[in-house]
């Protein structure tokens, strides 16, 4: 089952836009992380943020995490046409168990307008 | 240094048979874990190994199987196909299980 719900699921906006997208998960975490698809390729990972941290940057991207409320947002600030693809949240929720079960949301399709 | 990577890139199979799925993790990756991903869905997890030891199941049915062998490449096995498994599998690697995944571009399974 699906543990994140990506939101919205689908966004279009013009380049320069900054785009947003949020994530809710269920679960306490021990970290979130943020992943782009490229048109059912593989996965690349952008950035990750730990259950102790509230805010992220790397380069354009800001990401924040608010465990008391369960949701993570991803900002793209200035974006390009290339920055269209999916994009999925995955959390790792807390387990003594020693397996890291990586659960993905449902994601955010994103759209950029030259 | 070369990524993940998976073999075969697609595949068809008829319901019933069985098919194999490889993947080559990372130089230095002891863990691989695999994900399947239905069309306009997010990644499930299936399994998890490291060092050779399964660390973690998924929701699936034990038609699914998978090892990995000493070199740190691992096999995905999925027996008596059904029309459901249709999907996108992907192989992750990482350092020790946890922290950043490195997908390979995965493999595209149809079953007719």
């Amino acid at each position: 089952s699906q543990q994140g719900e990506e939101d919205p699921q689908a966004l279009s906006i013009q380049e320069g836009e900054n785009a947003t997208m949020n994530c809710s998960y269920k679960t306490s975490i021990n970290n979130l992380q943020w992943y782009r698809q490229n048109s059912g390729r593989g996965l690349v990972h952008l950035i990750l943020i730990r259950s102790n941290e509230r805010e992220k940057h790397s380069g354009r991207l800001r990401v924040t995490l608010d465990t008391s409320k369960k949701s993570s947002s991803l900002l793209i600030t200035a974006s390009r046409a290339a920055d269209t693809a999916s994009y999925f949240c995955a959390t790792d929720p807390s387990t003594t168990s020693g397996t890291y079960k990586y659960i993905f949301g449902t994601g955010t399709r994103l759209k950029v307008l030259a | 240094d070369a990524g993940v990577t998976q073999s075969p890139t697609h595949l068809i199979k008829t319901r019933g048979q069985q098919v194999t799925l490889r993947c080559s993790p990372i130089s230095g990756h002891k863990s691989v874990s695999w994900y399947q991903q239905v069309l306009g869905q997010g990644p499930q997890f299936i399994f998890q190994y490291y060092e050779k030891e399964e660390r973690g199941r998924g929701n699936f049915p034990d038609r699914f199987s998978a090892r990995q062998f000493p070199n740190y490449s691992s096999e995905l096995n999925v027996n008596a196909l059904l029309l459901g498994d249709s999907a996108l599998y992907l192989c992750a690697s990482s350092i020790q299980g946890y922290g950043e995944l490195f997908f390979g571009e995965g493999s595209r399974l149809t079953v007719l």
